[in-house]
C-alpha cells in the first residue's frame, strides 16, 4: 500500500481532459512539501511532468498542469493524445515515514 | 548529453551481493545530489535510497538499511550501491536519478533519470 493514494486507473477520449488524483496526508502533501509528477512511457523510463506543485520542465507540453490544496494534489491533460497512454506517479516527501521519498502507487492512463 | 547510465545488475541467490554504478556525464555530478529508484516487475516506484552532491549526508528506506550502502566517487562522476543479503524481494529494476541543484533533501525531485539495471534475486 503506497503513502500517496491514486487511482489505478483512468481513461479518455481523444481531445478530452481527464484527471489523475493523488492522495496524501498531514505528514507529507499537508506538510507543505511539494507535489512532483512523472510520466513513464510503455517500457520507458520515468520522466519529470511537474515539479512543486505546478510547475512544468522545460518541453513539457502546457496540457499537463498540476495543482494542490490540503493533502492531496491533482495532474490534469487536456487536449488527450494517444501517445499521452503511460502510466503516471506523484511523489513527494514524508518526515514520518521509513521510505523519505515516496511516491503513489501509479495511474495507468488509457486514451479511448 | 547529459545522461545516467547504470550497470551491474544481474541474477544472484537470495543471501547474495552485488555493487551497482551509475556513471554520470555531461553535467557537473559533484553538484547534485543523486538517487536510487527501483521499479519490480509489474509494479510502481519505489525511492530506495540517496546521497548528497558532497557524500556527506546518506539515506535509506528502512527495508535496506543495513543492508546496502550507496556512495559515490565524485573523481570518476560515479555512483554506486553496494547490495548485500539480498532478498527475493529486492528484485527490481534500479534507476539512478539526480536530484535539482541547491535544494534540501525534503524538496527533492528527480530531473534525471538513467535507464535501469536489472536486479533478479532468485535461487
Amino acid at each position: 500500500q503506497s503513502v500517496l493514494t491514486q487511482p489505478p486507473s483512468v481513461s479518455g477520449a481523444p481531445g478530452q481532459r481527464v484527471t489523475i488524483s493523488c492522495t496524501g496526508s498531514s505528514s507529507n502533501i499537508g506538510a507543505d512539501y511539494g507535489v512532483h509528477w512523472y510520466q513513464q512511457l510503455p517500457g520507458g523510463v520515468p520522466k519529470l511532468l511537474i515539479y512543486d506543485n505546478t510547475n512544468r520542465p522545460s518541453g513539457v507540453p502546457d496540457r499537463f498542469s498540476g495543482s494542490k490544496s490540503g493533502t492531496s494534489a491533482s495532474l490534469a491533460i487536456t487536449g488527450l493524445q494517444a501517445e499521452d497512454e503511460a502510466d503516471y506517479y506523484c511523489q513527494s516527501f514524508d518526515f514520518r515515514l521509513s521510505g523519505l521519498w515516496v511516491f503513489g502507487g501509479g495511474t495507468k492512463l488509457t486514451v479511448l | 548529453d547529459v545522461q545516467l547510465l547504470e550497470s551491474g545488475g544481474g541474477l544472484v541467490q537470495p543471501g547474495g551481493s552485488l555493487r551497482l554504478s551509475c556513471a554520470a556525464s555531461g553535467f557537473t555530478f559533484s553538484s547534485y545530489a543523486i538517487n536510487w529508484v527501483r521499479q519490480a516487475p509489474g509494479k510502481g516506484l519505489e525511492w530506495v535510497s540517496g546521497i548528497s552532491a558532497s557524500g556527506g549526508n546518506t539515506y535509506y528506506i528502512d527495508s535496506v538499511k543495513g543492508r546496502f550502502t550507496i556512495s559515490r566517487d565524485n573523481s570518476k562522476n560515479t555512483l554506486y550501491l553496494q547490495m548485500n543479503s539480498l532478498r527475493a524481494e529486492d528484485t527490481a529494476l534500479y534507476y539512478c536519478a539526480k536530484a535539482p541543484m541547491s535544494r534540501g533533501p525534503r524538496y527533492w525531485y528527480f530531473d534525471l533519470w538513467g535507464r535501469g539495471t536489472l536486479v533478479t534475486v532468485s535461487s
